[in-house]
């Protein structure tokens, strides 16, 4: 059965601080793995992540596969408070009988106080 | 204007009433989903189809049924609500060229009594 795990699944910091969100999975043929994150309403894309090594930079916002270890991190720098959502992680699978599958983890919930 | 639209937005009903969600949207996507978030337990697939005759049953499709109308419209069916299908109901669409990046409609807020 695929899994995602994502880790820790809450966090408090303080604005400046730098955060790392962890992400690992097990999934049948990877495809790639997703960011998103969610406020008060939908989920927005982040990053598609598909190779192991390369890193992808949104602003303050950076993220990064090892597909050897079978995981993923989400770092935030000089965190915000407009920063504080649910961060999710999910994983594109292929394989069985659906021939597509996209996991979910739980999610992170970051907070960010003044 | 939203390129993913669900309507409604919030409803409550109540045990063994029959409710539709609907979703549309303007990106041209071939693939819809429908999801359900649940506290502490994330995403989860219900139903995905990845053109108007191919209909897919997701990780929880139990109590629920879908018609993809169209290429734009894709409509979640509850023919009998129960409590514990309370949730926040996402649609998504993705383009097939584009991997798996899915974009997400504002969700629906459902509450059986």
């Amino acid at each position: 059965e695929d899994k995602v795990v994502q880790s820790p699944l809450s966090l408090v910091v303080h604005e400046g601080d730098t955060v790392t969100l962890n992400c690992s999975y097990e999934v049948t043929n990877f495809r790639s793995l997703l960011w998103y994150k969610q406020e008060k309403k939908a989920p927005t894309f982040l990053f598609m992540l598909t190779s192991s090594g390369i890193e992808k930079k949104s602003g303050r916002l950076s993220s990064i596969l090892d597909k050897k270890e079978l995981f993923s991190i989400l770092n935030i720098t000089a965190t915000q408070t407009g920063d504080s959502a649910i961060y999710l992680c999910a994983v594109e699978g292929r394989g069985g009988g659906s021939n597509y599958k996209l996991t979910f983890g739980k999610g992170t919930l970051l907070t960010v106080n003044p | 204007d939203a390129d993913v639209t669900q309507t409604p937005r919030n409803r409550i009903t109540k045990t063994g009433k029959r409710i539709m969600l609907e979703c549309s949207q303007t990106k041209g996507h071939d693939r819809m989903y429908w999801y359900r978030q649940d506290p502490g337990l994330g995403l989860r697939l219900i139903y995905y189809s990845f053109d108007v005759k191919d209909i897919n049953k997701g990780e929880i499709s139990d109590g629920y049924s879908v018609s993809r109308q169209a290429q734009a419209k894709f409509s979640l069916s509850l023919e009998s609500a129960i409590p514990n299908q309370t949730a926040l109901y996402f649609c998504a669409t993705s383009d097939r060229g584009q991997g798996e990046t899915q974009y997400f409609g504002p969700g629906t807020r459902l509450l059986v009594l």
